[in-house]
């Protein structure tokens, strides 16, 4: 079944404590993102990969980085949460300019 | 940055009526895309339209693009309970897969 795994589901983390939200696609594609939602906000961009070691900053990189060493994995890192990192979460993968196939989320709260 | 506009907001009705949603975009794009979340979870791709195309259609589904307004609009017809949802429109400007979403207009479909 073509799907992009995410995890964690939820965590719950404290400021400055560094982590990863792992993301893996099973489809082959090459270009893959990072997005967050927040209320009243919508998704917005926060880092994408065209390809195997090809990252680009998205519209909201500030405080995340990512790496891409494979062509399923696009790794999430924040080094040094803040709470105003607060939000959910989503990896997406997809092929050029077509459909995206999203992951489930990752609902993260950092206090 | 934000692209798309939705309006409404918030939608609701019976079940059976039509449900229209409008989403207003900025600069030109590649395509249009229609995206449903059901609370929490993923977006699930429903439908593309390109800049060339004027209608799609895809079940009870029902686009139309207009370029010269840059607005798009999203009819599900007969529509059921297991319509409510959030659903968001996005725009892919250069071949390149990024998307921008718009904030989406949340649809309350009554029993």
């Amino acid at each position: 079944e073509a799907q992009v795994t995410q995890n964690p589901r939820y965590l719950i983390t404290v400021t400055g404590k560094k982590l990863t939200v792992t993301c893996s696609q099973n489809m082959n594609h090459e270009y893959m993102s990072w997005y967050r939602q927040d209320p009243g906000l919508g998704l917005r961009q926060i880092y994408y990969s065209m390809n195997v070691e090809v990252t680009d900053k998205g519209d909201v990189p500030e405080g995340y980085k990512v790496s891409r060493k494979e062509k399923r994995n696009f790794p999430l890192i924040l080094e040094s949460p803040s709470p105003n990192q607060t939000s959910l979460y989503f990896c997406a993968s997809q092929i050029g300019s077509s459909e995206a196939f999203f992951g489930q989320g990752t609902r993260l709260t950092v206090v | 940055s934000q692209q798309g506009e939705e309006d409404p907001q918030a939608l609701s009705i019976q079940e059976g009526e039509n449900a229209t949603m409008n989403c207003s975009y900025k600069t030109s794009i590649n395509n249009l895309q229609w995206y449903r979340q059901n609370s929490g979870r993923g977006l699930v791709h429903l439908i593309l339209i390109r800049s060339n195309e004027r209608e799609k259609h895809s079940g009870r589904l029902r686009v139309t693009l207009d370029t010269s307004k840059k607005s798009s609009s999203l009819l599900i017809t007969a529509s059921r309970a297991a319509d409510t949802a959030s659903y968001f429109c996005a725009t892919d400007s250069g071949n390149t897969g990024k998307l921008i979403f718009g904030q989406g207009t949340t649809l309350q479909v009554k029993p």
